[in-house]
Parts: C-alpha cells; sequence; structure tokens
C-alpha cells in the first residue's frame, strides 16, 4: 500500500519561503512511470495544483505558481520537497502531497498539512 | 475560477440517482485528455473516485460511473446514500497535459 505523509511548519511569516517535505513508503520515488505532485486547498475552497515532477527531470508547474515554486527530490530518503517564496495571506492552505500518472490520475494523497501565512 | 466547470451544488434523496457534470472545451477534455473524479468527504484528503473517464480504482462500489462526450463529462451516483455527502471534483489536462485542471467542485447533499 503507498502511503504519503507531508510534514512542515505549520505557520510561515509573510515574505517568508514555505519548505515542505512528502515522505512516501510503499513505493519507490525513483522508479516507474508516476509523477510526484503538491497541490493545495484553501479553507472552503476547491483544489489547485501546484506542480509535479517525474524522475526523469521532467517537471511540470502551475503556470500562475511557477515564478514561486521549486521542487525537489531525495531518492536516498524516498521524498520530495516543495518550496514556495513570496508567501502572502493567499497562501493559507491545506497543502497535499499525491501521486499521479496521466492515465490514472491523482492516485494516493498524503493526509494534508495546514499552512498558515500569518505575521 | 476554473477551466472546468462544475454546478456548485447537488442534492438528491436516499436511494436516488445524481449526475454531476463537468464542462470543458476543445483544449481540454474535448482534446481528448482524460477526466478524473474525486470524492472529498469532510475533513479528510480527496480520494480517486474514477479515473480514465469511466474506470473505478478498486474498492470503489459500482454506484459511482463516469462518462464523456465531447467537450463534457459525468459522474453519475447510483443508489445515493448518506455516506456519499461530500465535494466531488472533476479532473483533467490542457497544453499537451502540461497543465493539470480542475473543476470548482460540487458539493453533494444528501437529504
Amino acid at each position: 500500500q503507498v502511503q504519503l505523509q507531508e510534514s512542515g511548519p505549520g505557520l510561515v511569516k509573510p515574505s517568508q519561503t514555505l519548505s515542505l517535505t512528502c515522505a512516501v513508503s510503499g513505493a519507490s520515488i525513483s522508479g516507474g512511470s508516476r509523477y510526484w505532485s503538491w497541490l493545495r486547498q484553501p479553507a472552503g475552497q476547491g483544489l489547485e495544483w501546484i506542480g509535479h515532477f517525474h524522475t526523469s527531470g521532467r517537471t511540470y508547474y502551475n503556470p500562475s505558481l511557477k515564478s514561486r515554486v521549486t521542487m525537489s527530490l531525495d531518492t536516498s530518503k524516498n521524498q520530495f520537497s516543495l518550496k514556495l517564496n513570496s508567501l502572502t495571506a493567499a497562501d493559507t492552505a491545506i497543502y497535499y502531497c499525491a501521486r499521479h500518472d496521466f492515465w490514472s490520475g491523482f492516485d494516493y494523497w498524503g493526509q494534508g498539512a495546514l499552512v498558515t501565512v500569518s505575521s | 475560477q476554473s477551466v472546468l466547470t462544475q454546478p456548485p451544488s447537488v442534492s438528491g434523496a436516499p436511494g436516488q440517482r445524481i449526475t454531476i457534470s463537468c464542462s470543458g472545451t476543445s483544449s481540454n477534455i474535448g482534446a481528448y485528455f482524460d477526466v478524473h473524479w474525486y470524492q472529498q468527504l469532510p475533513g479528510t484528503a480527496p480520494k480517486l473516485l474514477i479515473y480514465g473517464n469511466n474506470n473505478r480504482p478498486s474498492g470503489v462500489p459500482d454506484r459511482f460511473s463516469g462518462s464523456k462526450s465531447g467537450t463534457s463529462a459525468s459522474l453519475v451516483i447510483t443508489g445515493l446514500q448518506a455516506e456519499d455527502e461530500g465535494d466531488y471534483y472533476c479532473q483533467s489536462y490542457d497544453r499537451s497535459q502540461s497543465d493539470v485542471l480542475f473543476g470548482g467542485g460540487t458539493k453533494l447533499t444528501v437529504l
């Protein structure tokens, strides 16, 4: 059974950089044809895709966030990370990591990590 | 404003059949990209409900079905149950699968 678990600070100050990590178990992030993804959901709102990347190096980012997003992969720890800079209150949301495949969608999700941007 | 359009809410009585629509354009759903559906129960992470337009992952009851035609897709739930109450999202792609698109979500209320 594939499991994902987000971790990171729950509170970040405006203008700072958010760093989140997603630990994966039950699957190797360096194998297969899957993409490893980040999404978010502000309270009471819908889902927003942030971006995802493949171990081959192919990376796709949401055009609206591309200038502020960096994703990376740590195959030795079987985890991947998200950095989002220049934070504002509008970045307050539950952040999810997920596994993605174009034919099967986002098939495994983490439980989500609430991030609040506030001074 | 989401690129994929869903009704904000639908409702039905237990045992009834409901349909949730997802309307796109010729650059996403109409460009032969697959549509996937997710169920998000209150306070939980989204869960894959339908993939590849009309396929159910293991463990999803056959009360849930999906279809796609032209620039639109639909999710049908038959034999509505109280535990189905939650939010439902369609998802597809744009720009040669470079962008992931979500519908705005539909809140299902079981009366």
